[in-house]
């Protein structure tokens, strides 16, 4: 199995909702992913997780919260979001954090209301 | 990390070759180059990535100049699926985590 699985494809929410994404992949990688895309832009990193650990955020608002229950798994749960934070969510995965070869889903479209 | 420009669009005939070209004059001695492309409403795809020699596997071929300042990523016989955002981006290998994607270029495939 070589795929990264997202739940869900779409998502709309208002900006008092709590709501998660989430990410599965089952290839033994260690090390996942949050990127963020904004229409015509490209991804930028938001959030790495290594062994279960989180080891990069990048200054990401705490209205987003990673979490990474076991290897495969990875979630982002979401409260209090703005009408700026609709993008595409996509999540990643790699072999461990030193690898550059990143595996992507298709990503959460997500809208706030 | 070394920057890389690229072209913003690019136009190909079914069939033809593809030549993506990206520049990254400020590149280390241990920065590879790596190569992904997202087709529309996906995630981004993983193409190839290359140190000083020439690469090639099913999908592509890369071709590093010899000063390292620039590469071109070939697509063989283009076709339609090909139709995407190629992303050209420089980094050391071994420190993961962190690829920066620039605005890439956009491949139009036509028939």
């Amino acid at each position: 199995d070589t795929e990264v699985t997202q739940t869900p494809k779409h998502l709309v929410m208002g900006m008092t909702n709590k709501k998660s994404l989430k990410c599965e992949q089952h290839m033994g990688h260690r090390a996942m992913y949050w990127y963020k895309q904004k229409a015509k832009k490209p991804p930028e990193l938001m959030f790495v997780y290594s062994y279960e650990k989180l080891s990069i955020n990048e200054s990401v608002p705490s209205r987003f919260s990673p979490e990474c229950p076991n290897s495969s798994l990875l979630n982002l749960h979401l409260h209090a979001l703005q009408p700026e934070d609709s993008a595409l969510y996509l999540c990643a995965s790699s072999q461990d954090k030193s690898y550059n070869e990143q595996f992507f889903g298709p990503g959460t479209r997500l809208t706030v209301l | 990390d070394a920057k890389t420009t690229q072209p913003p669009s690019m136009d190909c005939a079914e069939g033809r070759a593809a030549n993506l070209p990206c520049n990254h004059s400020t590149i280390s001695g241990n920065e590879y180059v790596y190569w992904y492309r997202q087709i529309h409403s996906q995630g981004p795809q993983y193409i190839i990535h290359g140190l000083k020699n020439n690469e090639t596997n099913e999908m592509a071929s890369l071709i590093i100049t010899e000063d390292r300042k620039s590469s071109t990523l070939i697509l063989p016989h283009a076709t339609l699926r090909d139709t995407a955002v190629y992303y050209c981006i420089v980094r050391v290998a071994g420190y993961g985590n962190k690829l920066v994607f620039g605005a890439g270029t956009i491949l139009r495939v036509k028939s």
